[in-house]
């Protein structure tokens, strides 16, 4: 089945330490997004690609870092530099369409981050 | 600047009944997509309905309905005869086009649906 998969699913890490987040879809889509979401914030966008090489800056990409290597892949670096770690994150694609804007985005199941 | 605004935090229904679930817009945008997603306790967000700008009229998928008005900018969700396996987290969306194709989401800050058996 076609889907997204992120991992891992729960993660601790003490202060100071980076850790990465895994996002892999076989959905041959070409946009990838990282979103983090906090309790009654909704879901704010850390960085995004539309393709391979490619990455831009969300509204929250502060102590974050990205790559797009692959198609399949988009993994994320929450470095010691973010201030406040603790989070749900969610990885999310795109199928591109010549509708701008009509695209509906698929998720992954997320991964919960706690600091220690 | 868009924005959306889902006033309702948290909603607590007893199972059967109707909810409606309430979420206001602002965008500049003439040309404009409207989403609905279910986050249930998994985790994982799930499409449920998209609408474009210039399309009002209302959708019922079984038990689920919508009602868009953009005199009031509201895309309404409605919930008829709710049932256990309702509850989640429900988000409204805006998407618009920017340049180079991208596709800029807003998300609204979701209202939990608890339905009590």
């Amino acid at each position: 089945d076609g889907g997204i998969t992120q991992s891992p699913k729960y993660l601790f890490r003490k202060e100071g330490q980076n850790v990465t987040l895994s996002c892999e879809q076989n959905l041959n889509h070409d946009a990838m997004y990282w979103y983090r979401q906090d309790p009654g914030q909704g879901l704010r966008l850390i960085y995004y690609s539309q393709i391979v090489n490619d990455f831009q800056k969300g509204d929250i990409a502060e102590g974050y870092s990205v790559s797009r290597e692959k198609k399949e892949s988009f993994p994320l670096t929450v470095t010691s530099a973010q201030k406040n770690p603790t989070a749900f994150y969610l990885c999310a694609s795109q199928q591109e369409s010549e509708t701008s804007g009509a695209n509906v985005l698929t998720f992954g199941a997320g991964s919960r981050l706690t600091v220690l | 600047a868009q924005k959306v605004t889902q006033a309702q935090t948290e909603i607590s229904v007893v199972e059967k009944e109707d909810v409606t679930l309430d979420c206001v817009y602002e965008t500049r945008d003439t040309t404009y997509y409207l989403f609905w997603y279910k986050q249930p306790p998994s985790g994982e967000l799930v499409f449920l309905i998209r609408r474009n700008s210039f399309d009002e009229q209302n959708e019922i998928s079984g038990r689920y309905s919508w009602n868009f008005q953009k005199s009031t900018s509201s895309f309404n969700f409605t919930i008829t005869a709710s049932q256990v396996v309702d509850s989640a987290v429900y988000f409204c969306a805006l998407s618009e086009a920017e340049r180079g194709g991208y596709q800029k989401v807003t998300f609204g800050t979701g209202t939990k649906l608890q339905v009590i058996p």
